[in-house]
């Protein structure tokens, strides 16, 4: 078990381009979420997805903001035309859905800021 | 609406000296309750899963209760390496956890 894998660890951008991150979720773990965290608060929720599909999206998540699961492994989240109040922690975590609540594992995050 | 809020925002204590984390939550069908610590520059890192009131689980110097409003995250005799931030969640009707924004303890010797 490698754990969840986010690649890369720190973005430096400037406003107005265009950034994509990758997430390498647990192996046998059938969902995917990505969140949102800064500084002083908790992490909040953008979407997930089960296999391949996106099956719930945020209202956090503004339509610059795209992400996929190909095949049902790895995913990307990409941020178009970024502004400064993209800048924040993206965290990335799995799971494996069972009947009750199902605990996500984190990875390490994608440390983004927009100069 | 689902809200979790977690006290105190800041804890500092003495190495053994033990004392609580409290999480209080407002949400419709509760169906789990979960803890993690995060580490300044890192990712929330599992603890505990509480699926009912009453529940308890320990993991060495940290055990977790459950109520139908709160939960607690007891710390025994701590020590300086359980300095970090403690994170409370719940998931309710949704899969997306509800995170409240943390207690930040340090433990110093």
């Amino acid at each position: 078990d490698t754990g969840v894998s986010q690649d890369p660890r720190h973005k430096i951008t400037k406003r107005g381009q265009n950034v994509t991150f990758r997430c390498d979720p647990i192996s046998e773990h059938n969902r995917l979420y990505w969140y949102r965290q800064t500084l002083g608060q908790g992490p909040e929720f953008l979407t997930y997805f089960q296999n391949e599909a996106q099956l719930e999206k945020s209202r956090l998540l503004s339509d610059r903001f795209s992400a996929e699961r190909p095949k049902g492994s790895f995913s990307t989240l990409e941020i178009q035309r970024t502004e400064q109040g993209d800048s924040a922690m993206y965290l990335c975590a799995s799971s494996l859905a069972k009947g009750q609540a199902d605990t996500q594992y984190f990875g390490p995050g994608t440390r983004l800021t927009v100069l | 609406e689902d809200q979790v809020t977690q006290s105190p925002e800041a804890l500092r204590l003495q190495e053994g000296e033990s004392s609580s984390l409290n999480c209080s939550y407002t949400v419709s069908g509760l169906r789990g309750l979960f803890w993690y610590r995060q580490d300044p520059g890192k990712g929330p890192e599992f603890l505990f899963t509480l699926y009912s009131a009453g529940e308890e689980k320990e993991k060495e110097r940290l055990k977790a209760t459950l109520t139908k409003k709160e939960s607690f995250l007891h710390i025994t005799a701590p020590k300086p390496e359980d300095s970090a931030t403690y994170l409370c969640a719940v998931q309710a009707a949704g899969t997306a956890l509800i995170f409240g924004k943390g207690t930040t303890l340090s433990v110093s010797s």
